[in-house]
């Protein structure tokens, strides 16, 4: 079975910063790994995900993430922040057959002016 | 281009009531999900449904009962509310099981449901 660590629960950066949002995960077979990310009181959108090939993978509003199998880890970046990306982010990783999909437990970035 | 619909969007309950949370999509999807997400704990699977007229047990169905008579809806239940059920449930669902490949699962906005 899969699991998920998001290690940072909150993350405060200020307008026009850099930011990363770490994920990493443990899985005994390859996995499918995907970003969503929750606007307030709304449902989950799907930010990108890797399912092989390149392991940069370029998702929607500009973030960016890249799988790195040897640390276990699927960070998601983003060079330059908004005031909207203000969210909960959540990673998530399933086996190729769909049969364990699991969310972790989700990071909170709040973006300051 | 509704997508996944669910209704109500708040709810206050009595410990001990009963109520029925309704999830509908449109994009004729085979499987269907219940989650609910609580602070510090990421989203879990409550039921799941692999097509119309079945369903499945995920992650913490105790307390829970759902329901897929047709197959664009997905029905979740509490029988007798309790406090520990206060939480915010998500439907989605998808082509695929659990949204692998190139068909993610797609989610509605949520039930926020307080039970005192």
């Amino acid at each position: 079975a899969q699991s998920v660590t998001q290690l940072d629960s909150q993350v405060p950066v200020f307008e026009e910063a850099p930011v990363e949002l770490r994920c990493n995960y443990s899985s005994s077979v390859s996995v499918y790994l995907f970003w969503y990310v929750q606007y307030p009181n709304q449902g989950l959108q799907l930010l990108l995900k890797y399912l092989s090939g390149s392991t940069l993978v370029k998702g929607i509003n500009g973030f960016e993430a890249e799988f790195n199998k040897s640390q276990t880890s699927f960070h998601l970046r983003k060079p330059s922040v908004h005031i909207s990306d203000t969210a909960e982010y959540f990673c998530a990783v399933s086996d190729f057959d769909g049969q364990n999909f699991v969310f972790g437990p989700g990071t909170r970035l709040s973006v300051l002016p | 281009n509704a997508g996944v619909t669910q209704t109500p969007k708040f709810r206050v309950l009595k410990t001990g009531q009963s109520m029925t949370l309704l999830c509908a999509q449109d994009m004729n999807h085979e499987y269907m999900y219940w989650y609910r997400q609580d602070p510090g704990m990421g989203l879990r699977l409550i039921h799941y449904s692999v097509g119309e007229g079945t369903t499945a047990k995920g992650e913490v169905p105790d307390g829970y009962n759902v329901s897929r008579l047709k197959k664009q809806n997905f029905l979740l239940g509490l029988e007798s509310a309790a406090p520990s059920q206060t939480s915010v449930y998500f439907c989605a669902s998808s082509k695929h099981l659990l949204g692998t490949g190139n068909q993610p699962q797609h989610f509605g906005d949520g039930t926020r449901l307080s039970i005192l």
